[in-house]
């Protein structure tokens, strides 16, 4: 299995630019999350959605964020239009049924916006 | 009290030292704990879960405290390679299937 996959691995990006992060979740796996991590914050949720229907958004920090899961097997998370404190690495990850077994995390994209 | 709280160290402590974390979480609710391993600019990756019976895992024991709302993990024997942040997850209760995650410790061990 190749995993959870992520690209871009790294986005440099202007403030004021929309910045598009995408995932490939494991095949078969019905859950999808969308976290960042900051030195500051740790991880945080942001999203997660079942079965492709978003559950819980409560993290998203505001309405420049937004996120969509067409498709079993592809997820984006947009920034729009982004800016310096949106710079962190974000990590996608996926699960099966329940959280009782663990997620799986992609390998992240490291945002920075200047 | 914060919803996942974690030491954040940093540890630093000799090849072979048994080393020790400690956890706390807010709700007494919670039903999933784990114990996860992130790798300098790495994912997190799954360590272990946490059974309410405590586990163990080669060098690594995790134990679950409920009255107490305490997570530890220890590390016997500590190598190089345990280097690493780890982080306390748990489940917060609830309808939900959100894990959350402590802000993690640092350890390096030394040669």
């Amino acid at each position: 299995d190749a995993g959870v996959i992520q690209s871009p691995r790294h986005e440099v990006t202007e403030m004021g630019q929309e910045v598009t992060l995408r995932c490939k979740p494991i095949s078969g796996h019905d859950y999808l999350f969308w976290y960042r991590q900051t030195m500051m914050r740790g991880l945080e949720l942001l999203i997660y959605f079942n079965n492709n229907v978003p559950i819980d958004d409560s993290g998203m920090p505001e309405d420049r964020f937004s996120a969509k899961m067409p498709n079993a097997s592809f997820s984006t998370l947009k920034i729009q239009p982004s800016e310096p404190r949106d710079s962190a690495v974000y990590f996608c990850a996926s699960s099966f049924r329940t959280e009782r077994y663990g997620y799986t995390f992609g390998s992240g994209t490291r945002l920075t916006v200047v | 009290r914060k919803e996942v709280e974690q030491d954040p160290g940093p540890f630093n402590v000799p090849e072979g030292a048994t080393v020790a974390f400690n956890c706390t979480y807010s709700n007494s609710a919670s039903q999933s704990f784990f114990w996860y391993r992130q790798d300098c600019r790495k994912e997190p990756k799954l360590l272990m879960s946490v059974y309410s019976s405590g586990n163990e895992d080669g060098r690594f024991t995790a134990q679950l405290n409920r009255a107490s709302q305490y997570i530890s993990l220890l590390i016997r024997d500590s190598k190089l390679s345990d280097s690493a942040t780890y982080l306390c997850v748990v489940n917060l209760g609830g309808s939900n299937y959100k894990l959350t995650f402590g802000k993690g410790t640092l350890l390096t061990v030394n040669p």
